[in-house]
C-alpha cells in the first residue's frame, strides 16, 4: 500500500538554528517526490520535485534530498518567514496523476 | 512559471444555495485538474480528478451529484457545490498539472466556503 509519513509533526526552531524535516515513503515505482510549503489559509506552494535517489535541489535556505526510502528537507539558518507547514507527496501507483500526501510538518521559527 | 488562480477566495452563502468555484491555469495548459478539500489542521483530501473534455473521477465517499465538476477547457475547471449545507463549509483547493508524464501539481490559493 502506498504510504507517506512525515516527521516530526511539529518543529520549533530559533532563528538561525538549522534542522531537517523527514518524509518517508512506500510506493512501487517512484515517479517523483514533491515538496510543498503551505501557509495558513492558502494553497500549497510548489517547492521541489525530486526524481531519483541521490538527487538534490536547493532554493534559498532550503535543500531537498532523496534516497530510495525517504527525502529530507534541510533548512539552513531559518528565518521567521520560513514558518509554515511543509508537505511532501508522491504519485500513487498507477498512472492516474494522483498524489498521496504526508500529514505535514508545521515549522515555527522564533526570532 | 505555473500559476493557478481560484475565484472566489471566500464565499458565504445560505443553506440550500449552490456555489460555483472556478480554477484557472493562467500560464500553462492543464490536462488534468484536481479538487481537494482541507479541514483545519489536516492534510489535503482529494475529492476528484478531472481531465479536459471528460467526466470527472470522484474519490470514494464523495457525492458526484453534490459536487459537480466541469473541465471545459485546458485552462478552466469549475466545482459547484449544490444545495450547500453547513457541513460543506470547508477550504476547497484546486490544482493543475500539465499531464503527459509531468505529474507536478500546481495549486490554487484556495476558496474558503462558509454555509450558514
Amino acid at each position: 500500500e502506498d504510504q507517506v509519513t512525515q516527521s516530526p509533526e511539529a518543529l520549533r526552531l530559533q532563528e538561525g538554528e538549522s534542522s531537517s524535516l523527514n518524509c518517508s515513503y512506500t510506493v512501487s515505482g517512484l515517479r517523483g517526490l514533491f515538496w510543498y510549503r503551505q501557509d495558513p489559509g492558502k494553497g500549497p506552494e510548489f517547492l521541489f520535485t525530486l526524481y531519483s535517489a541521490g538527487e538534490e535541489k536547493e532554493k534559498e535556505r532550503l535543500k531537498a534530498t532523496l534516497t530510495k526510502k525517504e527525502s529530507f528537507l534541510h533548512i539552513t539558518a531559518p528565518k521567521p518567514e520560513d514558518s509554515a507547514t511543509y508537505l511532501c507527496a508522491v504519485p500513487i501507483s498507477g498512472n492516474t496523476g494522483k498524489l498521496i500526501f504526508g500529514q505535514g510538518t508545521t515549522l515555527q521559527v522564533k526570532p | 512559471g505555473a500559476v493557478v488562480s481560484q475565484h472566489p477566495s471566500r464565499v458565504i452563502c445560505k443553506s440550500g444555495t449552490s456555489v460555483k468555484i472556478e480554477c484557472r491555469s493562467l500560464d500553462f495548459q492543464a490536462t488534468t485538474m484536481f479538487w481537494y478539500r482541507q479541514f483545519p489542521k489536516q492534510s489535503l483530501m482529494l475529492m476528484a480528478t478531472s481531465n479536459e473534455g471528460s467526466k470527472a473521477t470522484y474519490e470514494q465517499g464523495v457525492e458526484k451529484d453534490k459536487f459537480l465538476i466541469n473541465h471545459a477547457s485546458l485552462t478552466l475547471s469549475t466545482l459547484t457545490v449544490t444545495s450547500a449545507h453547513p457541513e460543506d463549509s470547508s477550504f476547497y483547493i484546486c490544482s493543475a498539472s500539465r499531464g503527459a508524464g509531468q505529474e507536478t501539481q500546481y495549486f490554487g490559493p484556495g476558496t474558503r466556503l462558509l454555509v450558514l
